[in-house]
């Protein structure tokens, strides 16, 4: 069974910089099948796509925050990071890490999610 | 970008009743939309794509319908387990998600 599993700070200032990681257990990030993204959630509010990543190293970002926003991976350790820069109060969501089968697609396999507060 | 719409924001039904949730796009996203459930605390679990095939271990009472700008979900006999919040999401272009309903016990 694929399993998703995000990591990282829950609390970030602003201007900064956030790291995410989602380990994959269950399933290989260099599947040629899949492709694997971030969708972030504000509090209270609805579901936003960050990016996604092919194996090969393709990424795809949303237009809105592709100025702030890289997603890369660690093949060794069946992992792939978010980095997004200049945090902001609206940066505030529970963030996920997903499982798509193309870069415009339906998500299949989701990770629990991590809140992450942007927060002097 | 394409503009999803649910309707109604609220949808307040009886157990064993029928519900109809709608979502509507800004233009075509042809069969490219998909149904997600959500409850509180919990990631989105993946209900209909492709406007209306079931994935993996979803029940028959959940179906999906439509296609170009107008679409329906249907759960035809509501269980407890059932209320929750539903967001539809079209992939036909950048992904964009609606605003979701929220399926309450009436």
């Amino acid at each position: 069974q694929l399993q998703l599993q995000e990591s990282g700070p829950g609390l970030v200032k602003p201007s900064e910089t956030l790291s995410l990681t989602c380990t994959v257990s269950g399933g290989s990030i260099s599947s040629s099948t899949y492709y694997w993204g971030w969708i972030r959630q504000p509090p209270g509010k609805g579901l936003e796509w960050i990016g996604s990543m092919y194996y090969s190293g393709t990424t795809y970002y949303n237009p809105s925050l592709k100025s702030r926003v890289t997603i890369s991976a660690d093949t060794s350790k069946n992992q792939f990071s978010l980095k997004l820069s200049s945090l902001t109060a609206a940066d505030t969501s529970v963030y996920y890490c997903a499982r798509s089968n193309g870069p415009s697609a339906f998500i299949d396999y989701w990770g629990q999610g991590t809140l992450v507060t942007v927060s002097s | 970008e394409i503009v999803m719409t649910q309707s109604p924001v609220t949808l307040s039904v009886s157990p064993g009743e029928r519900a109809t949730l709608s979502c509507r796009a800004s233009q075509s996203v042809y069969s490219n939309l998909a149904w997600y459930q959500q409850k509180p605390g919990q990631a989105p679990r993946l209900l209909i794509y492709g406007a209306s095939t079931r994935a993996t271990g979803i029940p028959a009472r959940f179906s999906g319908s439509g296609s170009g700008t107008e679409f329906t979900l249907t759960i035809s006999s509501l269980q407890s387990e059932d209320f929750a919040v539903y967001y539809c999401q079209q992939y036909n272009n950048w992904p964009s998600f609606g605003q979701g309903t929220k399926l309450e016990i009436k």
